[in-house]
């Protein structure tokens, strides 16, 4: 069964760093999606993306935060000048387009902002 | 933006036993989706149920939605210790005609003892 890919599985950083999360979506899958989780909390969603730009995003994903399709298989979260409430799980899913489509989600890339 | 909210936050059966776990939302949806997640990793797809549907099944799952009340049920009959998980309810907004931008609730998780 295809799935979604995330690498790092686990990244430690320190404050203040750039940290670059990737992502490889299911191929045909139009819709991505970064959601996060902080350790013991509930699944946050920051942001969707579709056609090349972002589609919503959420009060957390401020300018700290930016999304890239780089090239036709990766999709990446960079969060810039990153501070300790940043270490959470990130999540990254993708859907085909339309409502009523299930939305996979990738492993996680565990981040820890020491 | 719209957010489901389970109830109860944690469930503690005996193997064998059935699991109900319930879903209240705030505005009209689309469709929702249960997922299921294991400590520490990602986020399982259970099963989708449209505005339209009253009721869906998957091998021992059993999901209603009641669109009156704003309302959705998982039950998972005969429950095995290999269910201990967290269970998510994400519903996607019945506006967003393209976005299918889920949003989860805090989860309930749940304890199958052997």
């Amino acid at each position: 069964e295809p799935e979604v890919t995330q690498t790092p599985s686990h990244q430690v950083t320190q404050m203040g760093q750039e940290v670059i999360l990737r992502c490889v979506p299911i191929s045909n899958h139009l819709y991505f999606y970064w959601y996060r989780q902080i350790l013991g909390q509930k699944v946050e969603f920051l942001v969707s993306f579709y056609n090349n730009e972002i589609s919503e995003k959420s009060e957390i994903f401020d300018d700290q935060f930016s999304v890239e399709r780089p090239d036709g298989s990766n999709f990446t979260l960079k969060i810039r000048s990153t501070k300790l409430e940043d270490s959470a799980m990130y999540f990254c899913a993708s859907s085909g387009i339309g409502l009523g489509n299930t939305i996979y989600f990738g492993e996680g890339s565990w981040l820890t902002v020491v | 933006s719209q957010q489901g909210e389970e109830d109860p936050q944690a469930l503690s059966i005996q193997e064998g036993e059935n699991a109900t776990m319930n879903c209240s939302y705030k505005t009209s949806i689309n469709n929702l989706q249960w997922y299921r997640q294991n400590s520490g990793r990602g986020l399982v797809h259970l099963i989708l149920i449209r505005s339209n549907e009253r009721e869906k099944h998957s091998g021992r799952l059993r999901v209603t939605l009641d669109t009156s009340k704003k309302s959705s049920s998982l039950l998972i009959t005969a429950s095995r210790a290999a269910d201990t998980a967290s269970y998510f309810c994400a519903t996607a907004t019945q506006y967003s005609p393209l976005n299918n931008d889920m949003r989860f609730g805090a989860g309930t998780r749940l304890t199958v003892k052997p």
